[in-house]
Parts: C-alpha cells; sequence; structure tokens
C-alpha cells in the first residue's frame, strides 16, 4: 500500500469558501501532483512540484494554488469555491530513478462538492 | 489529437474468457508505459510496467510495438474483480499522460 494521504475524504462546501485540500506522502518522494478526475472521465494534471519550493501549473488551467515548503506536505487550495470547482482531486507521488520519474502512487482523493 | 488515445468500451467478458485491447500514443520519444488500474470512484494504482520485450504478470501480459507506438493488455481467464477501467499511461517528455481509460466489465 502507497503511503500517500488526503484530508479531507469528502466535502461539501458553500459558493464564495476559501478551501486547502491537504496531502502528504511519507515515502520521501521529490515530485508530487495534483490531479482533477470527473466521474468516468481522464485525469488531468493541474499542479507538479519536482521538490521544496519547486511547483508547476499542469496541463488543465486551474483556478487552485499549491505550495510546497516540506517535501512530504503538497497542499491544494481554492481561494473562492465555485460549483465549477466540483470534482475529485487526486494527490500523486513518485520518486526519480534510472532517468525517469516511474510509478506514481496516488492518494485516495478528496471528493469536492461546492453548492 | 490526444496523446495517449484509449477505446473507452465498454468490453463486456464472460468470466473465465480472454480480452485485449490497445492504446496509441503520439509521442515517438516516449520510453516509459504503463497500465493502471482504476476502480469505481477509487485512486488509480499501477497494474503494470510495460518493457520493450514484453512482459506478463500472472493472467495479465503487455506489449509494447513502438513502430505502431501502441501498447496493448491482455486478461486471461478473466475473473469478475478484473471488472475495472484500465489506464494506459506514457512517460511523455517527463511527464506521465494519462489515457481516459477502458472500461472492462466482467460477467458471470
Amino acid at each position: 500500500e502507497a503511503d500517500i494521504y488526503q484530508t479531507p475524504r469528502y466535502l461539501v462546501i458553500g459558493t464564495g469558501k476559501k478551501i486547502t485540500l491537504e496531502c502528504s506522502q511519507t515515502m520521501g518522494h521529490d515530485k508530487m501532483y495534483w490531479y482533477q478526475q470527473d466521474p468516468g472521465m481522464e485525469l488531468h494534471l493541474i499542479h507538479y512540484s519536482y521538490g521544496v519550493n519547486s511547483t508547476e501549473k499542469g496541463d488543465l488551467s486551474s483556478e487552485s494554488t499549491v505550495s510546497r515548503i516540506r517535501t512530504e506536505h503538497f497542499p491544494l487550495t481554492l481561494e473562492s469555491a465555485r460549483p465549477s470547482h466540483t470534482s475529485q482531486y487526486l494527490c500523486a507521488s513518485s520518486e526519480y530513478r534510472r532517468g525517469t520519474y516511474n510509478e506514481q502512487f496516488f492518494g485516495p482523493g478528496t471528493r469536492l462538492t461546492v453548492l | 489529437r490526444k496523446e495517449v488515445e484509449q477505446d473507452p468500451g465498454p468490453f463486456n467478458v464472460p468470466e473465465g474468457a480472454t480480452v485485449a485491447f490497445n492504446c496509441t500514443y503520439s509521442n515517438s520519444a516516449s520510453q516509459s508505459f504503463f497500465w493502471y488500474r482504476q476502480d469505481c470512484r477509487k485512486e488509480p494504482k499501477l497494474l503494470m510496467s510495460v518493457y520493450s520485450s514484453g512482459n506478463e504478470d500472472g493472467r495479465f501480459t503487455a506489449q509494447l510495438n513502438r513502430a505502431s507506438q501502441y501498447i496493448s493488455l491482455l486478461i486471461r481467464d478473466s475473473k469478475l474483480s478484473d471488472s475495472a477501467t484500465y489506464l494506459c499511461v506514457v512517460d511523455s517528455w517527463g511527464k506521465l499522460q494519462f489515457g481516459a481509460g477502458t472500461q472492462v466489465v466482467v460477467t458471470p
């Protein structure tokens, strides 16, 4: 089992609220990712990080922001939640081995509903 | 055009039968290939890596065809527990690109 955790698992919140989705991993992986996935649809990379103090935007434009102050922690923040942000958010991590980032380990996800 | 394309299915498979499906990728420089499995409303989990010479893990066989830029997954002796969405994943310029998945439904 992967040692990557996400909280909360489920969140129902009103429009305009600020929220932070937590993600932590205890594997010492340097690279971490946030994906967004709607039911039955593909994963979309929204943010990633190569290590501490590194953050990059992914392929899908997102109004969220991320930070990487500690290796093990990669929180995602929405300053003002909207119904269009309703989705599942998956955090993942990987390590650099043999010239490539190999297997990504996923957390259980946060299912966000914005009313 | 998407970087990784998969037939969404569903592939309806009788228990005990064999099912196979492909995935095509657009970046000819891709070096690493994987199959992930995702159960309904769960996170993806690595099923197997795909090596150039093809590889087998129990009832699962993965093949890579670099010339035609596709990878395949074959499941033998399907079990009910094999029902899931199978995601094709390709390392493209250092980032993993996920396909939308192929749904497999194994029926009794």
